[in-house]
C-alpha cells in the first residue's frame, strides 16, 4: 500500500530533549516536507526537499534540521525543542517537486512540549 | 509573497444542503490550486486539483474553478451528505516560489441529518 509513514504519532516530552520524528515514503517520490498545524493558522511549511541531499527552507524552520540523506526518509529533527513547537506535524511526499503535482500526507504526528 | 484567503468557519448545513467554501489567492507565478480535506485524526486527503487558468476540478461531487480574474477557487458541492463532515484546506503551489506549498488556515464543516 502507497504511504507516508510518521513515528511517532504522539509525544510528550520537556524543554531542551533532542527529539526525531521520522517520515518515510514508499512511493519513490522526489519530493518530500514538513508542515506543522495550528489552530486558526492551518498547515505551514517548516522544510521541503526536492531530492536526496537537497533541502530548502520554508515558511517557519527556525527551531528545526532536517536530512535527507535517503530519498523515502526525511526526519525532522528538534535539537532543543521549546513550548511553543507544541503542535500537530504532517509529513508529506509528491512524485516531483513540479507545482501540478499533490501532495500525500501522513496521519501526523503531535508533540507537546512542556 | 504568496497566500492563500480561506472562509471562515465553522459551517453548519444540513443534508443535502448546496455548500460553498471560498478561496481567494495571491501568487507571484502560475500557481496550481488545490483542495484537501482532513478527517478527524487523518492526514489531508487531495480531494481535487486545477493546474490552469478556467480548469475546473471534481470529484466526489465537490467541483472548484480555477479562476484567474479573480484569482479565486472556491469549493462547492450541491448537496452535501453527513459523511463530508470534515476540515477542508484550500492550497497553492507556485513553481515562481520555488516549489512551497501554501495553505489556507482550514473550514470546518459539520453535516447535520
Amino acid at each position: 500500500e502507497a504511504q507516508v509513514t510518521q513515528n511517532p504519532r504522539y509525544l510528550i516530552t520537556v524543554t531542551g530533549k533532542k527529539l526525531t520524528v521520522t517520515c518515510s515514503q514508499n512511493m519513490n517520490h522526489e519530493y518530500m516536507s514538513w508542515y506543522r498545524q495550528d489552530p486558526g493558522l492551518g498547515l505551514r511549511q517548516i522544510y521541503y526537499s526536492m531530492n536526496v541531499e537537497v533541502t530548502d527552507k520554508g515558511d517557519v524552520p527556525e527551531g528545526y534540521k532536517v536530512s535527507r540523506k535517503e530519498k523515502r526518509n526525511f526526519p525532522l529533527i528538534l535539537e532543543s525543542p521549546s513550548p511553543n513547537q507544541t503542535s500537530l506535524y504532517f509529513c508529506a511526499s509528491s512524485l516531483t517537486g513540479q507545482s501540478n503535482q499533490p501532495q500525500h500526507f501522513g496521519d501526523g504526528t503531535r508533540l507537546s512540549i512542556l | 509573497g504568496d497566500s492563500v484567503t480561506q472562509m471562515e468557519g465553522p459551517v453548519t448545513l444540513s443534508e443535502e444542503a448546496f455548500l460553498t467554501i471560498n478561496c481567494t489567492y495571491t501568487a507571484t507565478g502560475y500557481p496550481s490550486l488545490f483542495w484537501y480535506v482532513q478527517y478527524p485524526g487523518e492526514g489531508l486527503q487531495l480531494l481535487l486539483k486545477a493546474t490552469k487558468a478556467d480548469d475546473k476540478g471534481s470529484n466526489k461531487g465537490f467541483e472548484a474553478t480555477y479562476r484567474k480574474e479573480t484569482t479565486s477557487f472556491h469549493l462547492e458541492k450541491g448537496s452535501v451528505q453527513v459523511s463530508d463532515s470534515a476540515v477542508y484546506f484550500c492550497a497553492l503551489s507556485d513553481m515562481g516560489t520555488g516549489n512551497q506549498f501554501y495553505f489556507g488556515t482550514g473550514t470546518s464543516l459539520t453535516v447535520i441529518p
